[in-house]
């Protein structure tokens, strides 16, 4: 079993919907949780991060953490095409490596 | 003035072959990385080094070699490649410094063995 389980779609959603990315983990020592984004041919870049438990909140964007559940989940209001992109989860242990999810591939229709 | 360049963008070669990548960051960061980043788009890390030194190395076959020649560059080469080495071969960069630490990629190099 990977430490971090992400499914990797595609999801495809109509444009302006209410979009829910996840990731499960199984490490109870991670702490800090990133999520990524990455465009087609390019590289991913930093959405947003949280630490420990709770919401995090990105124009846009939600980042929520339930520690108890192992889970982590980004949210994205009003969606538009132009977030169609692949979203990555990563999350750290104390010693500060990544451990990456498998990404999931987001497709926003006009 | 792009903060983390890779060359070249694209690689196609033969089997067998040796090839390099080149990676540089103009961030001013202490620590780069080599990820692969295979067809399922999963990204996995290869090396890091924080200061011209080798921090991480996970299990990677010994005909891949990081080269650090100082704190902006880190280079990959890879001797003999297979056709499993294909996949897309991202650069990244950070300053190291603890937990809520970012990365930077470059746009990756996209490397076909045939």
């Amino acid at each position: 079993q990977k430490e971090v389980e992400q499914d990797p779609g595609p999801l495809s959603v109509p444009e302006g919907a209410i979009v829910s990315l996840n990731c499960t983990y199984s490490n109870s020592a991670f702490q800090y949780f990133m999520w990524y984004r990455q465009y087609s041919r390019k590289g991913p870049e930093l959405l947003m991060y949280t630490y420990s438990s709770g919401n995090k909140e990105d124009g846009r964007f939600t980042a929520q953490v339930d520690k108890s559940s192992k889970y982590i989940s980004l949210f994205i209001r009003d969606s538009q095409p132009s977030d169609s992109a692949t979203y990555l989860c990563a999350m750290r242990k104390s010693n500060y490596q990544l451990i990456w999810g498998a990404g999931t591939k987001l497709i926003i229709k006009p | 003035d792009t903060a983390v360049s890779q060359t070249p963008k694209y690689l196609v070669t033969q089997m067998g072959n040796d090839k390099s990548i080149k990676c540089e960051q103009n961030l001013g960061h202490d620590t780069m990385y080599w990820y692969k980043q295979d067809s399922k788009k999963f990204l996995k890390i290869m090396f890091s080094y924080n200061n011209k030194e080798l921090i991480i190395n996970e299990t990677v076959p010994n005909r891949f070699s990081p080269k650090s020649p100082d704190k902006a560059h880190l280079n990959l080469h890879i001797n003999s490649l297979e056709l499993g080495d294909s996949a897309v071969y991202f650069c990244a960069s950070s300053q190291g410094g603890g937990p809520t630490d970012t990365q930077y990629f470059g746009p990756g190099t996209r490397l076909t063995v045939l």
